[in-house]
């Protein structure tokens, strides 16, 4: 069975760092692109960016280049997303998705969701 | 980008009932359009891929069309399962985007 789990909720305050994970299981890790998407609250769906753990290959939405990190250790099977300052506006929560094929395609598996709150 | 337009934003519906969401993009994306289904406090769930191609597992009420750059999002018979938030999203080009969403509520 195809899993993707993630990390727990996190509070934060403004300024810090903050990395959350996704771990993958029941499939070949290594050959499936993993994206990563932001739901802030009672908000829409968007698209922040991937990674092919295989060659770690990653791409990101404008948006979201130089604001977050998005990194992979294949050998466990996991995909991080990471934040080196966080701010207010960072309150979400974050789903990590497995694509049908390639990068630029639907997502046929997600994880649970890691609710993030960045609050002083 | 290419935007995505959904539209209703939001509809009231009774079991049984037939409910059409529809999708409009910015530009042609071909047939890269995918459809969600989000219940509240639950991960998004792929209903459709390639504007009709049904994923395992979802009923077959659930189907999808298109037209040009208007897509369609049908659900033959509304179940009291389907009240949640639909979304469209465009696999055509990265930066890959959504709509808006279209929420299903029950009349």
């Amino acid at each position: 069975e195809v899993q993707l789990v993630q990390s727990g909720a996190e509070v934060k305050k403004p300024g810090e760092s903050l990395k959350i994970s996704c771990k993958g299981s029941g499939y070949s890790f290594t050959t499936y692109w993993i994206g990563w998407v932001r739901q802030m609250p009672g908000k829409g769906l968007e698209w922040m960016g991937s990674i092919y753990p295989g060659d770690s290959d990653i791409r990101y939405s404008p948006s979201f280049q130089g604001q977050v990190t998005i990194s992979a250790d294949k050998s466990i099977s996991t995909a991080y997303l990471h934040w080196s300052s966080l701010k207010a506006s960072d309150t979400a929560i974050y789903y990590c998705a497995r694509a049908l094929t390639t990068v630029i395609t639907g997502s046929d598996f997600w994880g649970q969701g890691t609710l993030v709150t960045v609050s002083s | 980008d290419i935007q995505m337009t959904q539209s209703p934003p939001s509809l009231s519906a009774s079991v049984g009932d037939r409910v059409t969401i529809t999708c409009r993009a910015s530009q042609s994306i071909s047939s890269y359009l995918n459809w969600y289904q989000q219940k509240v406090g639950k991960a998004p769930k792929l209903l459709i891929f390639a504007a009709s191609s049904l994923q395992s597992g979802v009923p077959s009420r659930f189907s999808g069309s298109e037209s040009g750059t208007d897509f369609t999002l049908t659900i033959s018979s509304l179940q009291p399962e389907d009240f949640a938030t639909y979304y469209c999203q465009q696999s055509y080009s990265l930066p890959l985007t959504f709509g808006g969403g279209t929420r299903v509520e029950i009349k």
